[in-house]
Parts: C-alpha cells; sequence; structure tokens
C-alpha cells in the first residue's frame, strides 16, 4: 500500500537555526498538509497546500514557517529560526481530494527537538 | 467555537468489553467527523467517518453514533482486542475549509 514517508526521523537543533523538514506524499495525491503534535498533546494543524499554493494555515503557521513543493515528489516544511517551543512531532498527510472528501494518509512524523 | 472536546483521556477495557470514547463540538459548521487510530511511533490512521445526514455508522466492531442536536459524536468499540489498544482522536471538518480540528486523544488499553 502507498506510503507517506518523512525524513528525518528525528533532528535536533539549537534554539535560531533553520531546519527543513521533508516528506514524499502518495504519488497521485493533490492536496498535501502539514500538523504537529506536542508530546501528549493533541494534532493541530498548521497548513494545507493544492494546486502549489497554500490553502489554509492556522495561527500557528506564522511567518517563520513556509512550505514547499519543490518538484513532483517532495513536500517540505521549512521552520527558519527555531524557539524552544516548536518542540513537536510534526507529521506531513496528502490526500487525494480535499481533507473533506477523502482520508488523509499520515506519515509516521518527525521528531523535532529544539535545544 | 473551533475545539473539539473529547473524553475520556484514558480508557482500560478487559479484552471482550465495549469501548466507548465522547466528543464534543460547538462549531455548528463541522460537517464531517473522522475517527483516527494512532499506534506508538506512527501517524494517525483514519478509522471511521461520519456525515451528519445519518445518526450511526458501523463498520465491523467500530460504529459512530452521532447527536446533531446535542453536538456530539461518539466511538463504540464492540469486543475490544488487545490490538485495539492504541490513541483514539476525534475530530472535526467544515465543508469548506481543508483542516481537520482533532480531539485531545484517548489512550485506550484492553487487557488480555
Amino acid at each position: 500500500e502507498p506510503e507517506v514517508t518523512q525524513t528525518p526521523s528525528h533532528q535536533v537543533t539549537q534554539m535560531g537555526q533553520e531546519v527543513i523538514l521533508r516528506c514524499v506524499p502518495i504519488s497521485n495525491h493533490l492536496y498535501f498538509y502539514w500538523y504537529r503534535q506536542i508530546l501528549g498533546q493533541k494534532v493541530e494543524f498548521l497548513v494545507s497546500f493544492y494546486n502549489n499554493e497554500i490553502s489554509e494555515k492556522s495561527e500557528i503557521f506564522d511567518d517563520q514557517f513556509s512550505v514547499e513543493r519543490p518538484d513532483g515528489s517532495n513536500f517540505t516544511l521549512k521552520i527558519r529560526s527555531t524557539k524552544l517551543e516548536d518542540s513537536a512531532m510534526y507529521f506531513c498527510a496528502s490526500s487525494a481530494e480535499s481533507s473533506y472528501n477523502s482520508p488523509l494518509h499520515f506519515g509516521n512524523g518527525t521528531r523535532l527537538t529544539v535545544t | 467555537q473551533q475545539q473539539v472536546k473529547q473524553s475520556p483521556q484514558s480508557l482500560i477495557v478487559q479484552k471482550g468489553g465495549i469501548s466507548i470514547i465522547n466528543c464534543a463540538y460547538e462549531n455548528t459548521a463541522f460537517d464531517y467527523f473522522p475517527w483516527y487510530q494512532q499506534f506508538p511511533g506512527k501517524g494517525p490512521a483514519l478509522l471511521i467517518a461520519i456525515r451528519p445526514d445519518v445518526s450511526e455508522k458501523k463498520e465491523g466492531r467500530f460504529t459512530i453514533s452521532f447527536n446533531k442536536s446535542a453536538k456530539q459524536f461518539s466511538l463504540h468499540i464492540m469486543d475490544s482486542q488487545p490490538g485495539d489498544s492504541a490513541t483514539y482522536f476525534c475530530a472535526a471538518e467544515e465543508t469548506s475549509g481543508s483542516r481537520l480540528t482533532f480531539g485531545e486523544g484517548t489512550q485506550l488499553t484492553v487487557n488480555p
């Protein structure tokens, strides 16, 4: 069964550094998402992306965050200057249609630790 | 108003028992309600979902009950098995949106 793959599985960075989290969505999916989960808390929406532009973003997704689909297969999340509170599990997801009409397929996440 | 409240936070059930997890919402624009199952070290995976045109949906041992007037929905797991031990998240979405709003999660443990 096709999967969403995320790399790296664990990223440790120092406060103020830039990080790029990478995702390869399922190949025929058109909608892409980033969610995050702070340890022991609920899964929170960050951003959705369709047709090479952001469809929707949450209040968490401020100017420090950006997303890009640099080629036909990768989908990246960049955090420009990491803060301690950015430490979380970041999940990439994709869907064939909008999340309202088709299920989200999540990757196994990248655990980001900011020290 | 965008929140989805989930309870209980944790639940322990004996094998063969019924697990019941409840969620409530305020936003009347929500009209899609999925449940996700998450095992340790994995991303959430869709388990079952319902739209408000029906009051109940059943898939195997999993049933969603939906009460539109009370703005509540619940997941029932019949004949619970140790392999069902996981964290369960309810979620909700508006027709016009592209974001899922998740509940806080319920950690289910099914004892053998």
